[in-house]
């Protein structure tokens, strides 16, 4: 499995879109990259997904680059109940097996 | 829908017991995936299930079982506990093996003493 390189922690400022990065240079052509987050004391969230194009939903956008070898999640307007650990994922297919990094601490501040 | 519920929220156990743990999907799902959540190796994934079949196994030792059921309600064993079985365990649903999104429940959280 494609191991993903974030930020430990990040501040963003509420309002203003957090942007979330990720590096994952050795992931492979079928390996799809997902970000959940995770709200203190409760189970992860889905955010959204995509294999090769930009993806958008109601939570957020994510940018793939042409190589695959990064991705960026944002969130256009930051709240403060967006503070969370937000965990970026490749996976090969979309099995039930998710490879939960470190990932990323989010503080959005008022 | 509801959402995927786990029983039961919170255990104590002694080092050397046993514990079952619940997980019912959200309705339709039909794989169910565990985690296990410590503050040292953060998630790590245990198993997933689908139609009553383990279809993927993490690397933890065979005192972790796991089964599931006809209407897709799992459930999770831990036998001969051990201190640092204390964690946060998730259970995690999606509606069908080649599902994209993982939906997960709220977790039991396990203490052994």
């Amino acid at each position: 499995d494609a191991k993903t390189t974030q930020p430990t922690s990040m501040d963003c400022a509420e309002g203003r879109a957090a942007n979330l990065p990720c590096n994952h240079s050795t992931i492979s052509g079928n390996e799809y990259v997902y970000w959940y987050r995770q709200i203190h004391s409760q189970g992860p969230q889905y955010i959204i997904h995509g294999l090769k194009n930009n993806e958008t939903n109601e939570m957020a956008s994510l940018i793939i680059t042409e190589d695959r070898k990064s991705s960026t999640l944002i969130l256009p307007h930051a709240t403060l109940r967006d503070t969370a650990v937000y965990y970026c994922i490749v996976d090969p297919s979309n099995t039930g097996k998710l490879i939960f990094g470190q990932g990323t601490t989010l503080q959005v501040k008022p | 829908k509801a959402g995927v519920t786990q029983t039961p929220r919170y255990l104590i156990k002694t080092r050397g017991q046993q514990v079952t743990l619940s997980c019912s999907p959200i309705s339709g799902h039909r794989s169910v995936s565990w985690y296990q959540q410590t503050p040292g190796q953060g998630l790590q994934f245990l198993f997933e299930y689908f139609s009553e079949t383990q279809r993927n196994k993490g690397n933890f030792p065979g005192r972790f079982s796991g089964r599931q059921f006809s209407n897709s309600r799992s459930e999770m064993n831990v036998s001969t506990l051990e201190l640092g079985d204390s964690a946060l365990y998730l259970c995690a649903s999606k509606a069908n093996q080649g599902s994209y999104e993982q939906y997960f429940g709220p977790g039991t959280r396990l203490t052994v003493t």
